[in-house]
């Protein structure tokens, strides 16, 4: 167990729709990261929050957004869902410090 | 750009067989390296890391040497057992609180 926690683990929606994918880092973590898995990209990194300011954007695309909140957890919100959307989602935290990010369990999102 | 490569797989070993799974690196800097794990329905776990040259990783029984010279990061294990079957990702970070880059990662397959 990382310590850091995704919810919901599988999400199940239609083209169109926007879900919210919510992250609470590791205690005392002050950097959240958003990548997505997906079959013919791999791991892509999406976002990175550091004490509640974006720090550094990848490949994020506009329909997507995401926040950090005092509390430092952080929320992935994606809209107007595709097909290729569809893909694992995961959340990494990781201490002011030490480089090494710590992963979430993932959420499954398919779009259908 | 950074940049991470790692063999194809899929690889298929017979238990207790050596396996090495190949990666290479291409960073603007010094990086840190990583191995992650993601055993089958499950989140991506650290294995093991390195943060400078000549570093050895190590971990239930996996290791990867940092080579500077060959951009290298070659994860190792001596007796594979089924249990290790898995996707395993290679990975670099350039600083502290940077995203990672990964690898495509390469799916290892240990029959009895």
């Amino acid at each position: 167990d990382s310590g850091v926690t995704q919810t919901p683990k599988h999400l199940i929606t239609a083209t169109g729709q926007r879900v919210t994918l919510r992250c609470s880092p590791r205690s005392g973590d002050l950097s959240v990261y958003w990548y997505q898995q997906s079959l013919d990209q791999g791991l892509q990194f999406l976002i990175q929050y550091y004490n509640g300011e974006e720090r550094a954007k990848g490949n994020i695309l506009e329909r997507f957004s995401a926040q950090q909140f005092p509390d430092l957890h952080s929320e992935l919100n994606l809209s107007s869902l595709e097909l290729g959307d569809s893909a694992l989602y995961f959340c990494a935290s990781s201490a002011s410090v030490p480089d090494t990010q710590y992963f979430g369990p993932g959420t499954r999102l398919t779009v259908l | 750009g950074n940049s991470v490569t790692q063999m194809e797989g899929p690889v298929t070993l017979s238990e207790e067989a050596f396996l090495t799974i190949n990666c290479t690196y291409t960073a603007t800097g010094y990086p840190s390296l990583f191995w992650y794990v993601q055993y089958p329905g499950e989140g991506l776990q650290l294995l093991l890391k390195a943060t400078k040259a000549d570093d050895k990783g190590s971990n239930k029984g996996f290791e990867a040497t940092y080579r500077k010279e060959t951009t290298s990061f070659h994860l190792e294990k001596g007796s594979v057992q089924v249990s290790d079957s898995a996707v395993y990702f290679c990975a670099l970070t350039l600083s502290g609180n940077t995203p990672l880059v990964f690898g495509k990662g390469t799916r290892l397959s240990v029959i009895a």
